[in-house]
């Protein structure tokens, strides 16, 4: 079956610069994870959706990350005036259960580069 | 969170057991071990979970110690396939969403 999937998988973007970054989890996914990973370094946990509810964002890095996940399905990862220390991957993450650290089903990560 | 302690990296050769080995000495007694890895340009892959018994699935084993303060994952007949960052971590089950990665160990399978 389809896995979790993003788009794009790689971005470009020049300091100053707005992105959005899209995730689409599994069908039915209750649980929704945003985690970014710089190089050479393990996943760090940014936010949680529970369906449509945005339940901890404690890991956004500063008021220029905005994620939001509308209904409950699809989310977005909204970087705003891109700074090079946002370069890293960005990773989606699902789980079909309410609030777990198993069974979490990552996506691919879209690849972030701010020159 | 307890934290974990693992090696930096491993060779284990096609066919034979790969025995990566987590120190956690400071575990709580409600916390489990939960492996995931991570092959290159791939997201993190969740492996197995334990409490304080032994486990298996079709990926792996995990053996943790009467004490907790150790566990070891073990793939049987490691594979090309397996080279990948392999992390341990440490959490409660209830109330837990945040997977708190370390570096983890860089398993190498070599042919």
């Amino acid at each position: 079956g389809a896995g979790v999937s993003q788009s794009p998988r790689y971005k470009v973007a020049k300091r100053g610069q707005d992105v959005a970054l899209r995730c689409d989890p599994i069908s039915g996914h209750v649980s929704l994870f945003w985690y970014q990973q710089a190089l050479g370094q393990g996943p760090e946990f940014l936010t949680y959706f529970q369906n449509e509810a945005q339940l901890d964002k404690s890991g956004l890095p500063s008021d220029r990350f905005f994620a939001e996940r509308p209904e409950g399905s699809v989310s977005t990862l909204k970087i705003q005036r891109t700074q090079q220390e946002d370069s890293a991957v960005y990773l989606c993450a699902s789980s079909y259960l309410a609030g777990s650290v198993y069974e979490q089903y990552f996506g691919p990560g879209t690849r972030l580069t701010v020159t | 969170d307890a934290k974990t302690t693992q090696p930096t990296s491993m060779d284990c050769a096609e066919g034979r057991a790969a025995n990566l080995p987590c120190n956690h000495s400071t575990i709580s007694g409600n916390e489990y071990v939960y492996w995931y890895r991570q092959i290159h340009s791939q997201g993190p892959q969740y492996i197995i979970h334990g409490l304080k018994n032994n486990e298996t699935n079709e990926m792996a084993s995990l053996i943790i110690t009467e004490d907790r303060k150790s566990s070891t994952l073990i793939l049987p007949h490691a594979t090309l396939r397996d080279t990948a960052v392999y992390y341990c971590i440490v959490g409660t089950v209830a109330g837990n969403y945040k997977l708190t990665f370390g570096k983890g160990t860089l398993l190498t399978v070599n042919p």
